[in-house]
């Protein structure tokens, strides 16, 4: 059984940083490109990054990019989002996701869809 | 990247069939086969029911089917159940390398 656990969410005050975790089990991690969706209260689903299989490559958010950096330890079967310059827009539920395969994709960077979800850790900054 | 756009709320009644419509650009839904739909119930989290924009994953019920005409994407729910009410939200790759998500549709079974 896939399971995918966050941790590392909590309250902040703005202008601080998180690193979140997502402890990966039931797949073969280091063979899949990696991902992490948010969601703010009441509000929908948005994209924040992704990671390349290797790990060499992230992509970001406009909304984010140049504050948040993806990691992963494939020895570790472990995904990272490091948050910094934290602001009250970026209160949400934060989401770790497994790339799924893709019929139209393949490669180190492939990202078209998730297959699978943690169950999210939540975010909050406010002072 | 601006999100997809979806119908804010869809009904139908038990046995019926309802479409939600996902509309992009050029830049995303119209030039990659990459359309994936997602359901979430509430306080769960999302759950991948067409991807590629017509596939389904193993366990998904076929009364979930997902097509795709230009710049606009369609997931279509047959039969629907009460078990059906929840929030669906679609997403497509981007030229710029990323992903964008729709608003999310509402729907509820009368």
């Amino acid at each position: 059984e896939v399971q995918l656990l966050e941790s590392g969410g909590g309250l902040v005050q703005p202008g601080g940083s998180l690193r979140l975790s997502c402890a990966a089990s039931g797949i073969s991690f280091g063979a899949y490109a990696m991902g992490w969706v948010r969601q703010a209260p009441g509000k929908g689903l948005e994209w924040v990054a992704a990671i390349s299989i290797s790990g060499d490559s992230g992509y970001f958010a406009d909304s984010v990019q140049g504050r948040f950096t993806i990691s992963r330890d494939n020895s570790k079967n472990t995904l990272y989002l490091q948050i910094n310059g934290l602001r009250a827009g970026d209160t949400a539920v934060y989401y770790c996701a497994k790339v799924g395969a893709s019929r139209y994709c393949n490669g180190d960077s492939c990202y078209f869809h998730f297959d699978y979800w943690g169950q999210g850790t939540l975010v909050t900054v406010s002072s | 990247q601006s999100a997809l756009t979806q119908p804010a709320s869809v009904s139908g009644s038990p046995g019926q069939s309802i479409t939600i419509s996902c509309t992009g650009t050029s830049s995303d839904v119209g030039v990659y086969n990459s359309v994936s739909w997602y359901q979430q119930h509430p306080g769960k989290a999302p759950k991948l029911i067409i991807y590629d924009v017509s596939y389904r994953p193993s366990g998904v019920s076929n009364r979930f089917s997902g097509s795709k005409s230009g710049n606009t994407a369609s997931l279509t729910i047959s039969g629907l159940q009460a078990e059906d009410e929840s929030d669906y939200y679609c997403s497509s790759y981007t030229s710029s390398n990323t992903l964008v998500f729709g608003g999310g549709t509402k729907l509820t079974v009368l």
